[in-house]
């Protein structure tokens, strides 16, 4: 009964073409985050939203773009993919802000050929 | 840019050793935390400390966030193979957080 779940797990995808990725979570938790974590790079913050229809920026957020609809989606969409794409996606879900700390996801491994 | 510098980056040791990894900015952050992340799957937080000179432990493992709120060090006491994994620190700024790259650890039987 995990409280927040990532699909798809896995995806290959052909450079030019939109991706989206899902996040669902059922802790009814205000802030959700998307991050892409990459070799020598670490975790990197791409977009978060701190409720319905309120969403931000973060630190590498140019060719993905995000919504949220209902508390419990957040989703990712990559426009048209580019190889610079590929990366290990992750969501993660806050009760308040980043002092609570974050539950992440299992993760969707994303390649872009 | 506020960065979290981790060390060190690899670290692989024999069951029953101690050890030490740190996290270091220049920055101040209002928190420090320290997850653990495992192949395939996401970062678990361990824990959370916001306040300066605080020290946590959790069963082997114990936490320090720095007096000036800009380092935090994890020490774990007579390391086990379940402790393998990468240990992320990260740090509470304008509502998010910035990871640290992380410290690989390797314990061998």
């Amino acid at each position: 009964d995990a409280g927040i779940t990532q699909s798809p797990r896995h995806k290959v995808t052909e450079t030019g073409t939109p991706v989206t990725l899902r996040c669902h979570q059922t802790e009814n938790h205000r802030y959700m985050y998307w991050y892409r974590q990459d070799p020598g790079h670490g975790l990197r913050l791409i977009h978060y939203s701190y409720g319905v229809k309120d969403t931000d920026k973060g630190e590498v957020s140019d060719g993905y773009s995000v919504s949220r609809s209902k508390t419990e989606d957040f989703l990712l969409t990559l426009e048209s993919a580019t190889s610079s794409q590929t990366s290990v996606y992750f969501c993660a879900i806050s009760l308040a802000d980043s002092d609570y700390g974050y539950t992440f996801g299992s993760g969707t491994r994303l390649t872009v050929v | 840019t506020q960065l979290l510098e981790q060390s060190p980056q690899f670290l692989s040791i024999q069951e029953g050793e101690n050890l030490t990894v740190y996290c270091n900015s220049s920055s101040v952050f209002s928190s420090l935390q320290w997850y653990r992340q495992e192949p395939g799957e996401g970062p678990v937080l361990l824990v959370t400390v916001v306040t300066g000179g605080e020290v946590k432990k959790l069963k082997r493992l114990t936490f320090q966030f720095g007096d000036a709120r800009k380092d935090s060090s994890l020490h774990i006491t007579a390391a086990q193979p379940g402790d393998t994994g990468l240990y992320l620190c990260a740090g509470g700024s304008q509502g998010n957080l910035i990871f640290g790259k992380g410290t690989k650890l390797s314990v061998k039987p």
